[in-house]
């Protein structure tokens, strides 16, 4: 079972540059969730999408912007990346109430 | 606003020893909460939950949870502690009645060390 994948794993960017980070879940999950933890801050909600063809803010959306691309798809644009925004990005997808299901992450450095 | 209090960065226990890693929340009704484990370059595993019902939950690889709702805690247990269970743990909490998608709130996580 392939769960939630991201693509890409590691990233390297400058500042400046856009990006956009895939994710796929093939659980047939309604709900789908994007993160970035940082240490000592645990996960911190960045957009979610609770259902195909809605998205909504979360902590903290400033610097991004998503797509619910369809059921199974939810991409996460850095429009213009800054130093700030290096982080590990995760990827999650849920049915309603049960838990979330987690990618592996995107290690995202901005230079 | 909910939110999730870990109040250790680390805790250290000896293999074979019981573990405890605690955690508090704030919500406004009925909290569900669970318990999550981070290894390494890996992203985060489901490990329990408490919705409703027992107050004592059982979880994956032997863990489990007591739901205190006087103390407003919700500490993770296992009995005898594994080397292989040295990973950062997290709780999360969501608020019942909000709506939106089954939204977390996660604590900042406690790095759990198991020594020989």
């Amino acid at each position: 079972n392939a769960g939630v994948t991201q693509t890409p794993k590691f990233q390297v960017l400058k500042t400046g540059q856009s990006m956009t980070l895939q994710c796929a879940q093939d659980m047939n999950h309604n709900s789908m969730y994007w993160y970035r933890q940082d240490p000592g801050m645990g996960l911190r909600l960045i957009y979610y999408s609770a259902s195909e063809g809605t998205t909504d803010k979360g902590e903290v959306p400033n610097g991004y912007n998503v797509s619910r691309l369809n059921k199974r798809e939810f991409s996460l644009r850095l429009e213009s990346a800054a130093p700030s925004q290096t982080s590990v990005y995760f990827c999650a997808s849920s049915p309603i109430p049960q838990p979330q299901h987690f990618g592996d992450g995107t290690r995202l450095s901005i230079l | 606003a909910q939110s999730v209090a870990q109040p250790e960065d680390q805790v250290n226990v000896a293999e074979g020893n019981p573990l405890t890693v605690k955690c508090t929340y704030s919500v406004s009704g009925n909290p569900y909460l669970f318990w999550y484990v981070q290894y390494p370059n890996r992203g985060l595993q489901f490990l329990l939950k408490y919705i409703t019902g027992d107050n004592l939950v059982k979880g994956s690889y032997g863990f489990e949870a007591e739901f205190n709702k006087s103390q407003t805690s919700f500490h993770l247990k296992k009995p005898s502690a594994l080397v292989s269970d040295s990973a950062l743990y997290f709780c999360a909490v969501r608020d019942g009645v909000t709506g939106g998608g089954n939204k977390l709130t996660f604590g900042t996580g406690t790095q759990l060390k198991v020594e020989l």
